[in-house]
């Protein structure tokens, strides 16, 4: 068990719609860092929130977005869905958020969109 | 960006034998270079990592080798078990405005037999 933790597990839901996945980091880290896993792209960088701002943004669609609370959890949020959004979404945190950091990453949210 | 290049794409050995997984990455500013393992449903695992400043590092039958010169490093594995049957994943890193954000290699499935 990592100390991460994402909600839900799994989500089903159709073209169209907006969704919010959930991610409490470790107690301790400031920083939380969304990635995707999906068969055709892997595992890819999305977007880095650090104590509550923006810190470094990756392949992140429109349709998608992110924030991270004053409690140091987050959220992404994803609209307008497509087939093509179906993937693992993974989040991971660390301490710091810079160099030499170990990420930890959290079980995941299986989006299915039919 | 970082281009990344994991070698070979899947493994096959016999329990007790060794297994070396390569990763070749293409910026020559990446310092930090973490190797993750993932189990089926699970989120990636952090198991070893090394920084710029260290050739090799070694956790029981677990080991990293680093060669900044040519860009790559390798994850060696002694001794294996069915139990270290995954998918393997590099992951360099970049500090500076890139923050940490990992890049992903695109994976090895090594699987032990017994």
């Amino acid at each position: 068990d990592s100390g991460v933790t994402q909600t839900p597990k799994h989500l089903i839901t159709a073209t169209g719609q907006r969704v919010t996945l959930r991610c409490s980091p470790r107690s301790g880290d400031l920083s939380v860092y969304w990635y995707q896993q999906s068969l055709d792209q892997g595992l890819q960088f999305l977007i880095q929130y650090y104590n509550g701002e923006e810190r470094a943004k990756g392949n992140i669609l429109e349709r998608f977005s992110a924030q991270q609370f004053p409690d140091l959890h987050s959220e992404l949020n994803l609209s307008s869905l497509e087939l093509g959004d179906s993937a693992l979404y993974f989040c991971a945190s660390s301490v710091v958020g810079t160099d030499y950091n170990e990420q930890f990453f959290g079980p995941g949210t299986r989006l299915t969109v039919l | 960006g970082e281009n990344v290049e994991q070698h070979p794409s899947t493994l096959s050995v016999q329990e007790g034998d060794s297994a070396v997984i390569k990763c070749t990455y293409s910026d020559s500013a990446s310092n930090y270079f973490p190797w993750y393992k993932q189990e089926l449903g699970k989120g990636p695992q952090l198991i070893i990592d090394i920084r710029s400043n260290v050739g090799e590092k070694k956790d029981q039958r677990i080991a990293v080798t680093l060669n900044k010169t040519a860009k790559h490093f390798s994850l060696h594995i002694t001794e294996t078990q069915p139990e270290d049957s995954a998918v393997y994943f590099c992951a360099p890193s970049t500090g500076g405005t890139s923050y940490g954000k990992l890049t992903f290699g695109q994976g090895t499935i090594l699987t032990v037999h017994p």
